[in-house]
C-alpha cells in the first residue's frame, strides 16, 4: 500500500524560528517521486519540490530544505528563519511505481506569528 | 505560471441542476486532473485524463464524469448535483505522470 502521513496537523511559531514538516511515506516500489506543495490563504497550490529515490540529496533553496532519507522513509521541509509569509498549508504527496496518481498527505498547517 | 484557467471561479446552484466544470490548459500537457479539497480530507482525485478521450477514475468518482475532446480541455460534470459535492474543485496539469502538477486557481462550488 501507498501512503504519506504528516503526523503534524497545525504547527505555530514566532517569526525567525526554524521550524521542520515532517513527511513520511509508504511504499513497495524502488522508484518512486516525492513532491511538497504550499497552500497559502489565498488558495492556489504552489509546486515547491520534487524529489525522486535514487537521489537522497539534500536539497536547499533559500530559507528553505528539505531532508531525504531512504532509512525513515521520510521527506521533512524545513524552513530556516520563518516569516509571516511563509504561513500556509503544506502538502507532502507520492507518485510510486507506475501509479499515475499521486498519493497526498492530508497537509499542515503552519502559522508564522510576528 | 503554468497555463491554467478554470472556470467559472465560482457557482451557486441547487441540488439536482447538472454543472459543468472547465478546465483550460496553454501548456499543451498531457495530464489533466480533477481534485476536490474539503476540510479534513486534504486532496481528492476525482477523474484524471492521460489524453484525448483517454481518462480515468479517481478514488471519490461517484457522481461525477469528465470529458477531455482535445488536449487542452478537461470538462468536469456534476450530472444532478447534491448538497454533498459542494466543495473547492482543483484542476492540475502535467507532462507526465511523474512530473510535477501545477494547479488552476480553483473553483468554489456551493450547492444548495
Amino acid at each position: 500500500a501507498q501512503k504519506v502521513t504528516q503526523a503534524q496537523t497545525e504547527i505555530s511559531v514566532v517569526e525567525k524560528e526554524d521550524v521542520t514538516l515532517d513527511c513520511v511515506y509508504e511504499t513497495r516500489d524502488t522508484t518512486y517521486y516525492l513532491f511538497w506543495y504550499k497552500q497559502p490563504p489565498s488558495g492556489e497550490l504552489v509546486f515547491l519540490i520534487r524529489r525522486n529515490s535514487f537521489d537522497e540529496q539534500n536539497e536547499i533553496s533559500g530559507r528553505y530544505s528539505w531532508n531525504f532519507q531512504k532509512s525513515t522513509s521520510s521527506f521533512n521541509f524545513t524552513i530556516t528563519a520563518s516569516q509571516v509569509v511563509d504561513s500556509a498549508v503544506y502538502f507532502c504527496a507520492l507518485n510510486a511505481g507506475n501509479n499515475r496518481k499521486l498519493i497526498w498527505g492530508l497537509g499542515t498547517s503552519l502559522a508564522v506569528n510576528p | 505560471d503554468a497555463g491554467i484557467t478554470q472556470s467559472p471561479r465560482h457557482k451557486v446552484t441547487e441540488t439536482g441542476t447538472p454543472v459543468t466544470l472547465r478546465c483550460h490548459q496553454t501548456e499543451n500537457h498531457r495530464y489533466m486532473y480533477w481534485y476536490r479539497q474539503d476540510p479534513g480530507h486534504g486532496l481528492r482525485l476525482i477523474h484524471y485524463s492521460y489524453g484525448v478521450k483517454d481518462t480515468d477514475k479517481g478514488e471519490v468518482s461517484d457522481g461525477y464524469s469528465v470529458y477531455r475532446s482535445k488536449t487542452e480541455d478537461f470538462l468536469l460534470t456534476l450530472e444532478s448535483a447534491t448538497s454533498s459535492q459542494t466543495s473547492v474543485y482543483f484542476c492540475a496539469i502535467s507532462e507526465s505522470w511523474n512530473q510535477p502538477q501545477h494547479f488552476g486557481d480553483g473553483t468554489r462550488l456551493s450547492i444548495l
